[in-house]
């Protein structure tokens, strides 16, 4: 069964420095999406994409985040320069065009910021 | 703002009991609330809710949607400890159909 992939499973840097996330939707998903969990904490949204451009974005997605779809088959998230609370379990999913429900996610990817 | 809450956040019992998970939610553009569980990292798919009064149902688990009154249950009946896990309540909008996320329900069922 198709699933959303991410890469690195866990991420360790320290402040300041640029992280790149990486993640693999869900090969004929048009829709992607990134989400964080911050240690405890709920569940939450960052960033819709669709046609390599964002369609929305929450207030936590500020300028040192960016997204990119370098290739046809990876989803990117960038944050330039990591602050400590960044810290947090970063999530991608993905969902099909023509079906506007379910999102498929991936396995997340453990950020910690020292 | 838009809000999901989740009760209670946490919630232990034995095996065998049932147990009901809450989501009652204020959220504009709304489209269909689904549930998810979330065991070790990324949140399964358990049930997606549109319309009123419709019982969703998969096994030992169900769920309802009441629209009037913006909220969801989620029934587990003779719970084991595999069901331990949280429990996610999530509301899709409409327009960029992004979730938002309640906070959870820790449910651990003991041996």
């Amino acid at each position: 069964e198709p699933e959303v992939t991410q890469t690195p499973s866990h991420q360790v840097t320290q402040m300041g420095q640029e992280v790149i996330l990486r993640c693999v939707p869900i090969s004929n998903h048009l829709y992607f999406y990134w989400y964080r969990q911050i240690l405890g904490q709920k569940v939450e949204f960052l960033v819709s994409f669709y046609n390599n451009e964002i369609s929305e974005k929450s207030e936590i997605f500020d300028d040192q985040f960016s997204v990119e779809r370098p290739d046809g088959s990876n989803f990117t998230l960038k944050i330039r320069s990591t602050k400590l609370e960044d810290s947090a379990m970063y999530f991608c999913a993905s969902r099909p065009i023509g079906s506007y429900n379910e999102q498929f996610f991936g396995p997340g990817t453990r950020l910690t910021v020292l | 703002e838009d809000k999901v809450v989740q009760s209670p956040l946490s919630l232990v019992v034995h095996e065998g009991d049932t147990v009901t998970l809450n989501c009652s939610y204020e959220v504009t553009n709304f489209r269909s609330l689904l549930w998810y569980k979330q065991e070790k990292k990324a949140p399964t798919f358990l049930f997606m809710l549109t319309s009123s009064g419709i019982e969703k149902k998969s096994g030992r688990l169900s769920s309802i949607l009441d629209k009037k009154e913006l909220f969801s249950i989620l029934n587990i009946t003779a719970t084991q400890t595999g069901d331990s896990a949280i429990y996610l309540c999530a509301v899709l909008t409409s327009g960029t159909y992004k979730y938002i996320f309640g906070t959870g329900t820790r449910l651990k069922v003991l041996a």
